[in-house]
C-alpha cells in the first residue's frame, strides 16, 4: 500500500526560551540512549548520549534526562536560537558499540524570532 | 573534523534495475552500518557490518540487499532488482569501539536519495 507520511509532533519555541523535548521507549534492555538532530536533506546529527546508568548528562545548552522506571527520555535545550530549528529523534541501543539504533519518531522545533 | 561521506546523492533508477550506494565511513572507525528513511517517516536500520562481516540485519535486508568493504576505505550496499518501495534517502554511519575506548557514537553521512521510477 502506499506509505503514509508521519504525523511529526511540533513544539514551537520562542527564541530565547528553553525547549524541553520528550521520548518514551519501549525496550527496557536498551542501554544506551542518543538524541539527533536532523535538519532537512541532511542526515541526523549528534546531539548528546547517555548510557542506563546514569539519569542525567549535560553538554553545551543541552541536558538529557533518563527516567528508567517509566521508560523516559527527554531532551532541553537552553536559549532555543533559530538554527536549533530542526526534528529531533531520540534512539535507543541494547549495549554497546556496533549495535543498531532503533529511532523515536521525531519531534519538529520550530524556533519564532 | 572527520565525516562520513557518500556518493551519489541522488540516484534515479528504473524498476528492476541494479544500485550501488557508497559510503565512506570516518576511517579509525571500525563499526558500518545502513539505514533508510522513506520520505516523512522515521530513520529504520537496515544492517551492520564489523570485522568483515555482517553483524545484525533487520527484516528490511532481504535477499536484495548486499553490503560489501571491497578495500580499506568503501562501505557499498547494493541493491539487486529495485521495486518501487525501495524509494527512500539511504544513510550510512560509522562508529568506533574497541576494548576500553569503547564509544557508541554513531556518525551519519549525508545520505543518498534514491529514487526508483
Amino acid at each position: 500500500g502506499e506509505s503514509v507520511g508521519l504525523h511529526l509532533p511540533t513544539l514551537s519555541v520562542q527564541e530565547g526560551d528553553n525547549s524541553i523535548i520528550n521520548c518514551a521507549y519501549s525496550n527496557s534492555a536498551s542501554d544506551y540512549f542518543i538524541w539527533y538532530k536532523q535538519e532537512s536533506g541532511k542526515g541526523p546529527q549528534f546531539i548528546i548520549d547517555i548510557r542506563s546508568n546514569m539519569d542525567k548528562r549535560q553538554g553545551q545548552r543541552v541536558t538529557v534526562l533518563l527516567n528508567k522506571t517509566v521508560k523516559h527520555l527527554s531532551l532541553q535545550i537552553a536559549a532555543t536560537q533559530p538554527g536549533d530549528s530542526a526534528v529531533y529523534f531520540c534512539a535507543e541501543s541494547p549495549k554497546a558499540a556496533g549495535n543498531k539504533l532503533t529511532f523515536g519518531g521525531g519531534t519538529r522545533v520550530l524556533v519564532k524570532p | 573534523e572527520p565525516e562520513v561521506t557518500q556518493t551519489p546523492s541522488h540516484q534515479v533508477t528504473q524498476m528492476g534495475q541494479e544500485v550501488i550506494l557508497r559510503c565512506v565511513p570516518i576511517s579509525n572507525h571500525l563499526y558500518f552500518y545502513w539505514y533508510r528513511q522513506i520520505l516523512g517517516q522515521k530513520v529504520e536500520f537496515l544492517v551492520s557490518f564489523y570485522n568483515n562481516e555482517i553483524s545484525e540485519k533487520s527484516e528490511i535486508f532481504d535477499d536484495q540487499f548486499s553490503v560489501e568493504r571491497p578495500d580499506g576505505s568503501n562501505f557499498t550496499l547494493k541493491i539487486r532488482s529495485t521495486k518501487l518501495e525501495d524509494s527512500a534517502m539511504y544513510f550510512c554511519a560509522s562508529s568506533t569501539g574497541t576494548g576500553t575506548q569503547t564509544t557508541y557514537e554513531q556518525y551519519f553521512g549525508p545520505g543518498t536519495r534514491l529514487t526508483v521510477t
